[in-house]
């Protein structure tokens, strides 16, 4: 079975630091990973997805992930964080007739 | 765009009681899922489902059941609520055209068993 580990279940940082979520999965095949990204009190918003064709893989409001399968992570960056950036971020990792496992999330937090 | 819509955004039920979590989407998709968020562990897969008519349990399906029975419509039936259910429950839903489809999201219904 797939899994999908996250590290920090909250991360800190100052407005226009760099945001570094990570993620860290367990797959026996190619793996098909997403970000999402939680607003309060709103459904899940994709970021972005991994898709063979290249190993960054460049999302929405400025985020982008980097495919590492030596080490097999899909991290996910973003050079300079904004207040709007405050959320929480789930790593996921697709398996049989699309379902998706989930991290556990991490809660970005920003400070001015 | 996609649209994901479920019935409540906040329930208060009492312990015993039969529930029902509507979902709905516009967008003629095959697979729909409902999970529940709690904090801590993420997001876990109850039931889903791949065609009307048809379910798969997922994760932790116990005290839960589902049912298609339109393709648009897909509903998660709590069959005697008790206070562990308490929870944020997400319906979600995709078209299964290649291996890494995204699955859209309704804005959660916020169940408490009281």
């Amino acid at each position: 079975a797939q899994s999908v580990t996250q590290l920090g279940s909250h991360v800190s940082v100052s407005e226009g630091a760099l945001v570094l979520l990570r993620c860290n999965y367990s797959s026996s095949v190619p793996p098909y990973l997403f970000w999402y990204v939680q607003y309060p009190n709103q459904g899940l918003q994709l970021l972005l997805k991994y898709t063979s064709a290249a190993t960054l893989v460049k999302g929405i409001n400025g985020f982008e992930a980097e495919f590492k399968k030596s080490e097999t992570s899909f991290h996910l960056t973003k050079p300079s964080a904004h207040m709007s950036d405050a959320a929480e971020y789930f790593c996921a990792v697709s398996e049989g007739f699309q379902k998706l496992v989930f991290g556990t999330g991490t809660r970005l937090l920003v400070s001015p | 765009d996609v649209k994901v819509t479920q019935s409540s955004r906040y329930l208060v039920k009492r312990t015993g009681e039969k529930v029902f979590l509507e979902c709905v989407q516009d967008m003629d998709h095959e697979n729909m899922f409902w999970y529940r968020q709690d904090p801590g562990l993420g997001l876990r897969l109850i039931y889903f489902s791949y065609d009307v008519k048809m379910k798969e349990k997922g994760d932790i399906p116990e005290g839960y059941s589902v049912s298609r029975e339109k393709k648009e419509r897909f509903s998660l039936i709590l069959e005697s609520a008790s206070t562990n259910q308490t929870s944020m429950y997400l319906c979600a839903s995709l078209v299964p055209r290649g291996e890494n489809q995204p699955q859209h999201f309704g804005d959660g219904t916020r169940l408490s068993i009281l």
